[in-house]
């Protein structure tokens, strides 16, 4: 199995200011399409997780722009250029290049300061 | 709109059984994979199977193999995550969602709770 790690593993901020989450995977996420299928999700407290970025640094619909992922093969980042109280909530990545399973990051909780 | 929506909270005892549900609606439901995810209480989420409605093609994590069972009836849109005996560790909240590579949409979530 793929096994997906992320730092810090919690994120205190503060507002208005940039902040920025690592993740790795234990081997490249390069499918054999050529994409990567490296997603990240946004659980605020008490909801379901919502997709924010897909393959890699592909904004969903409706998500703000202050939002951008990057990276390639094995090594990621999801940025938030200026935090707001909305983003407080934990930010999982997930590949979904080698499964079954599908696998996930243990999370980062980002909590403002 | 695409929307996936699961079956209410349940509270059960240890050995019971259990199916829950989850339909989905305003995409074509036999040409997308629906998953099944598990968040224990404070906790991460863990990756649990996953069904092609199209033709119940199956597959499991190693983790929840031979634990669970998912299935689903395409003419009614819904698929299925079901246990035949409950354990105290199976307490957790259970969330669809659809696509294996994107997993675009997810369900509400069901609170599954096991106490004696």
């Amino acid at each position: 199995d793929v096994v997906m790690t992320q730092s810090p593993l919690s994120l205190p901020v503060t507002l208005g200011q940039p902040a920025s989450i690592s993740c790795r995977s234990s081997q490249s996420l390069v499918h054999s399409d050529g994409n990567t299928y490296l997603n990240w999700f946004q659980q605020r407290p008490g909801q379901s997780p919502r997709r924010l970025i897909y393959k890699v640094s592909n904004r969903d619909s409706g998500v703000p722009d202050r939002f951008s992922g990057s990276g390639s093969g094995t090594d990621f980042t999801l940025k938030i250029s200026r935090v707001e109280a909305e983003d407080v909530g934990v930010y999982y990545c997930m590949q979904g290049t080698h499964w079954p399973p599908v696998t996930f990051g243990p999370g980062t909780k980002v909590d403002i300061k | 709109e695409v929307q996936l929506v699961q079956s209410g909270a349940e509270v059960k005892k240890p050995g019971e059984s259990l199916k829950i549900s989850c339909k989905g609606s305003g995409y074509s439901f036999t040409s997308y994979w629906i998953g099944w995810v598990r968040q224990m209480p404070g906790k991460g989420l863990e990756w649990m199977g996953i069904i092609y409605p199209g033709d119940s093609n199956t597959k499991y994590s190693p983790s929840f193999q031979g634990q669970v069972t998912i299935s689903a009836d395409k003419s009614i849109s819904t698929a299925y995550l079901q246990w035949s005996s409950l354990k105290a560790s199976d307490t957790a909240m259970y969330y669809c969602v659809r696509g294996a590579s994107t997993n675009d949409y997810w369900g509400q979530g069901t609170l599954v709770t096991v106490s004696s």
